[in-house]
């Protein structure tokens, strides 16, 4: 059973250019999470998404951040216009939701963001 | 809000001696804890989990924590470290079931 599989690895953007993170969950997961690490901080939150809902985007800067998880095909973090301060390691789970208390999120390998 | 402060940044220990790896937390309402650990190149592993109960909690590969509400900490430990062990160990905090705050990290080096 694959997991959860994330791409690019690696992706190098200038200012002002867009920067699009893809995450495919493990095979019968139907919710996805997105986290951010910066440099020399723990993951944090950004957003949570069901099959075509968005859960929980607290997490989420007010502006050029978006994410969609589509009924068919990967779930997407779009960061527009990105800035030096975006480079990151853009983390995402998934999880089966089958209503457990504490249901363990299973995480990809992470994309590292470089904005030059 | 809440936030995880893993004490030690780096922690080299010997094959076969013991570690220890500090985790302490804040929070105005109860939190589930967990440690996760991730290898080169890989995706973040759980490796166990506190929601209730028993305030010792055993995981995967021989490790085990204590939840300590008084002292708001959940250190992870393994009585017995292998070269395998090598990898960066993390903590973390959700006031619900799915909105996880890590600490920054834990590396951990297992020599020979």
């Amino acid at each position: 059973n694959a997991g959860v599989m994330q791409n690019p690895r690696h992706l190098v953007r200038r200012r002002g250019q867009e920067a699009r993170l893809r995450c495919s969950p493990m095979k019968g997961h139907s919710h996805v999470y997105w986290y951010r690490q910066l440099p020399e901080e723990g993951l944090k939150f950004m957003v949570y998404l069901q099959k075509e809902n968005i859960i929980d985007e607290s997490g989420m800067p007010k502006e050029r951040f978006s994410a969609e998880f589509p009924k068919e095909g990967p779930s997407i973090l779009r960061i527009q216009q990105v800035v030096r301060g975006d480079s990151a390691a853009y983390f995402c789970a998934s999880s089966p939701r089958q209503g457990n208390l504490g249901e363990t999120q299973y995480f990809g390998p992470g994309t590292r963001l470089l904005v030059l | 809000a809440q936030s995880v402060t893993q004490l030690d940044s780096q922690v080299p220990v010997f094959e076969e001696a013991p570690v220890e790896l500090r985790c302490n937390y804040s929070s105005s309402v109860s939190v589930y804890l967990f440690w996760y650990v991730q290898y080169p190149n890989q995706g973040l592993q759980l490796l166990l989990k506190y929601l209730s109960g028993s305030t010792l909690v055993k995981g995967i590969n021989g490790f085990e924590a204590e939840f300590n509400k008084s002292q708001t900490s959940f250190h992870l430990r393994k009585p017995s470290v292998h070269i395998s062990d090598t990898a960066e160990y993390f903590c973390a905090v959700s006031p619900n079931d799915y909105k996880l705050s890590f600490g920054a990290g834990t590396t951990v080096t297992v020599r020979a």
